[in-house]
């Protein structure tokens, strides 16, 4: 059965610094893989999304994320985070549905 | 503009009450999903359809129901609302596209249904 690992559940990060949220993965074949933001309150908006090719995936708002199949990873950067980076930080595996993570709680100190 | 909507957003409500969480979507997809979501916590699959009258359960039993008669609306329904149904409901939808496609299983959310069970 496929299952996300997330294993920060708080990471606190100063206005400016570099982030970086892990994901690891278990499924049996070539994943989908994406990551979700949710900020408080609201649904879940797709940063990016990893399905073959380009083992570097760019997404919106900065964020990049790097597939690695023998580390069974897929974790997410950010070179400088801004104060609206807070937020919660979904990973999610894909097979006939999606399994998420336990969310990455983010909060951004000035 | 192509969105998927959520009513009530917040929602107070006594013990016993029978309550409808609305969902409807614009984008044309044919799946459709219920999320359980408490506060801090994972999401947690409730229920999920492929397409007009078709209805699956998730990984988390719910004491819920849901009913798929139009390819836009999926609406959530608790007959009797109790105290431990207090969490945020989220609905999502996706275009199955074909698996090895960009699109497969990516699944786009409504801002959720806070709910609370007095």
């Amino acid at each position: 059965a496929q299952s996300v690992t997330q294993p920060d559940i708080h990471i606190t990060v100063s206005e400016g610094a570099s982030l970086e949220l892990r994901c690891n993965y278990s499924y049996g074949a070539t994943p989908y893989l994406f990551w979700y933001v949710q900020s408080p309150g609201q649904g879940l908006q797709l940063l990016l999304k990893y399905f073959s090719g380009d083992t570097l995936v760019q997404g919106i708002k900065g964020f990049e994320a790097e597939f690695k199949r023998s580390q069974s990873s897929f974790n997410l950067r950010k070179p400088s985070v801004h104060w609206s980076d807070a937020a919660e930080y979904f990973c999610a595996v894909s097979d006939y549905k999606l399994s998420f993570g336990a969310g990455t709680t983010v909060t951004v100190r000035a | 503009e192509a969105d998927i909507y959520q009513t009530p957003r917040y929602l107070v409500i006594g013990t016993g009450k029978k309550i409808t969480l609305e969902c409807s979507q614009t984008m044309g997809h044919d799946k459709m999903y219920w999320y359980q979501q408490d506060p801090g916590m994972e999401l947690h699959l409730i229920h999920y359809s492929y397409g007009v009258n078709s209805t699956e359960k998730g990984d988390l039993s719910s004491e819920s129901t849901v009913s798929r008669i139009r390819t836009e609306h999926f609406p959530l329904t608790l007959e009797s609302a109790r105290p431990s149904h207090t969490s945020q409901y989220l609905c999502a939808s996706s275009d199955p596209g074909t698996s090895g496609s960009s699109s497969y299983n990516e699944q786009f959310f409504g801002p959720g249904t806070r709910l609370t069970v007095l």
